[in-house]
């Protein structure tokens, strides 16, 4: 089945600054990369996405970037503020299943 | 905006009760799923269940969980005899038919002792 692979764990950043998560996956497959972003006690949420025949995708601060020979995929968050501080999800869906592999989540902490 | 509730947002166990996770998806969505998270760990897929039955299931939903939509608005997810294992937040999760963004709920966090 298809693995989901996500680095940093942690990431520490001042407001302001950009912060890259990365990810990986393992079945070339996958068609679908959403990323979730989970603040405490609630639900992840979608924040953006990406299909396999997109190389990057941008929604005002937050865009994704896609590698499909390299399998790896990475969200990017300039100018970042306070209230980005939470854990982000990345996911990958192959073809036709629906069912995201979510990767082991970030915990972004933005320092004001 | 509309979104998926979940309820109760924390329920304590015993070992080996039943439990009832209740879940309310957005109104006009066809596929509804159940996933949980261990604490610190990734979200792991459960099952998804489309007009009326299960379409698909892992190897964490085993015999003793059992998913039901008892009427128009309303998907639960049963856990027949808990074990201590079970402990973890229970997502539920819709979207419509076709496309692949799901909308998850806030989670109910199951402690079992």
């Amino acid at each position: 089945g298809e693995n989901v692979e996500q680095h940093p764990s942690t990431l520490s950043v001042q407001e302001g600054d950009s912060a890259v998560i990365k990810c990986t996956y393992s079945d070339s497959a996958s068609n679908y990369f959403p990323w979730y972003k989970q603040e405490l006690g609630k639900g992840p949420q979608l924040i953006i996405d990406i299909r396999s025949n997109v190389g990057e995708k941008k929604d005002q601060r937050i865009a994704v970037t896609l590698n499909k020979t390299a399998k790896h995929f990475s969200l990017h968050i300039t100018e970042t503020q306070p209230e980005d501080s939470a854990v982000y999800f990345c996911a990958a869906s192959i073809g036709g299943s629906y069912i995201p592999t979510f990767g082991r989540g970030t915990s972004l902490i933005v320092h004001p | 905006e509309p979104e998926v509730t979940q309820t109760p947002s924390h329920q304590v166990t015993q070992m080996g009760q039943e439990v009832i996770l209740r879940c309310v998806p957005i109104s006009n969505h066809l596929y509804f799923y159940w996933y949980r998270q261990i604490l610190g760990q990734k979200v792991e897929f459960l099952v998804s269940f489309y007009n009326n039955e299960i379409s698909e299931k892992s190897e964490i939903f085993d015999d003793q969980f059992s998913v039901e939509r008892p009427d128009g608005s309303n998907f639960t997810l049963k856990i027949r005899s808990t074990k201590l294992e079970d402990s973890a937040m229970y997502f539920c999760a819709s979207k419509l038919l076709a496309v692949y963004e799901q909308y998850f709920g806030p989670g109910t966090r199951l402690t079992v002792t």
